[in-house]
């Protein structure tokens, strides 16, 4: 089906330490993606954006990087909490076609 | 809360069976995208409509079908249900489509077919 990829699909970290997600992606026509974090039970709550003219964006405690040349997506989450545990889902639009894909998921986990 | 919601939470029924899952966006969104999400699966793609017409459609099948009213509300009506149907599936909403269309999720059906 479509789908945009990801590289892990468990990542385990330290509660303070630095994690990186990274994903894949497919359609170099997809010029918006979108991080969301998934906690068991919920629906996707959305994380930050960046749009295709930019390779870097910064919000609280998190950072997405686009590298466009090899289509490949990363978040970047400082300072890892308990509370980061969750699937994080990349996705892709392509304004064309509005419509909106997800890649697989990595788990993060949160070791005290 | 996302402001999305959607009904019922959780749905229980046979195979062969027809079931209308329901959605209600966030006040002022005129997008309702639907997904589904197997376990331990991504989220699947199945189809967006915007101001009630279909805007984008992924991999619905045949059996399935959906609309957005001129309220704004949308249904999603699966039939001939089969075991594999049995997945959470979410209605995300957003003012509009596109760039910068950030999409609120719902807390998702969850659909077991027995």
């Amino acid at each position: 089906g479509e789908s945009v990829g990801l590289h892990l699909p468990t990542l385990s970290v330290q509660e303070g330490d630095n994690s990186i997600i990274n994903c894949a992606y497919s359609n170099s026509a997809s010029d918006y993606f979108i991080w969301y974090k998934q906690e068991s039970g919920k629906g996707p709550q959305f994380i930050i954006d960046i749009r295709s003219n930019m390779d870097k964006r910064q919000g609280q405690r998190v950072t997405v990087l686009l590298n466009k040349t090899v289509k490949h997506l990363s978040l970047q989450i400082a300072a890892t909490q308990p509370g980061d545990s969750a699937v994080y889902f990349c996705a892709e639009l392509s304004s064309n076609t509005g419509k909106l894909i997800f890649g697989q998921g990595t788990t993060l986990q949160v070791k005290p | 809360d996302s402001g999305v919601t959607q009904t019922p939470k959780h749905l229980i029924t046979a195979t062969g069976q027809r079931v209308t899952l329901r959605c209600s966006p966030r006040s002022g969104d005129l997008s309702v995208y639907w997904y589904q999400q197997s376990l331990d699966q991504g989220l699947q793609f199945l189809i967006q409509y915007y101001n009630g017409e279909e805007r984008a459609k992924g991999n619905i099948l045949e059996r399935f079908s959906a609309q957005q009213f001129p309220d704004l509300h949308s249904e999603l009506n699966l039939s001939s249900l089969e075991l594999g149907d049995s997945a959470l599936y979410f209605c995300a909403s957003s003012v509009g489509w596109g760039l910068n269309t950030e999409a609120f999720f719902g807390q998702g059906t969850r659909l077991t077919v027995v």
